[in-house]
């Protein structure tokens, strides 16, 4: 059965520095999303991606973020300068339609700062 | 803006029975989607039941079940004839109908449920 898998599952990086999550969705899913879920808090959403750019962000998405979809099967969030604040649970997910379309997630990847 | 609540955070059940998970949400919205999700430990997170607000009918799947009151904004999820794979984490997640190119799930906190043998 297709999954959407992500890697690494866990990451420790120092703060300041960039990580890049990978993620490889569903290969006939057209809209891609990243979740983060900081530890005891709920799981919240980032960014979604339709059409090569993206559709829509959230306020915690700021200029230190990025995704990109550089090969067509891949799909990478990007953090520039790594916050203590920013140390989570990170999922990524596809579908393959709009509205109302199950999202497929993956593992997740767990990134810690110190 | 929507929001999601779950006013469970843990629930224990014993095997073969069955227990019900409650999710209220807050929207101005008339048309969405609501879903119950589950995560296992150490698993993703998978599907477990959708449900289209326009719907009356309460949405089944096998032994999991809805009871969606949309004038009260409730969405509570049943598990009927609890086995011991049913134990995970229980997210309640609302979706707008349309989102243009979005569809992004708008999560509550979870309730985590574990089943005794």
């Amino acid at each position: 059965e297709p999954e959407v898998t992500q890697t690494p599952s866990h990451q420790v990086t120092q703060m300041g520095q960039e990580v890049i999550l990978r993620c490889v969705p569903i290969s006939n899913h057209l809209y891609f999303y990243w979740y983060r879920q900081i530890l005891g808090q709920k799981v919240e959403f980032l960014v979604s991606f339709y059409n090569n750019e993206i559709s829509e962000k959230s306020e915690i998405f700021d200029d230190q973020f990025s995704v990109e979809r550089p090969d067509g099967s891949n799909f990478t969030l990007k953090i520039r300068s790594t916050k203590l604040e920013d140390s989570a649970m990170y999922f990524c997910a596809s579908s393959m339609q709009g509205a109302g379309a199950e999202a497929f997630f993956g593992q997740g990847t767990r990134l810690t700062v110190v | 803006a929507q929001t999601v609540t779950q006013s469970q955070p843990e629930m224990s059940v014993q095997e073969a029975e069955t227990v019900t998970l409650s999710c209220t949400y807050d929207t101005s919205e008339n048309n969405y989607y609501l879903f119950w999700y589950k995560q296992p430990p150490s698993r993703q997170m998978i599907l477990v039941i959708r449900q289209e607000a326009y719907k009356q009918q309460n949405a089944t799947e096998n032994r999991f079940s809805v009871n969606f009151q949309k004038a009260a904004k409730s969405f509570s999820l049943k598990i009927s004839d609890s086995q011991l794979g049913d134990t995970a984490m229980y997210f309640c997640a609302f979706m707008k109908h349309y989102g243009g190119a979005t569809n992004k799930l708008i999560f509550g906190t979870g309730t985590l449920l574990a089943v005794q043998p």
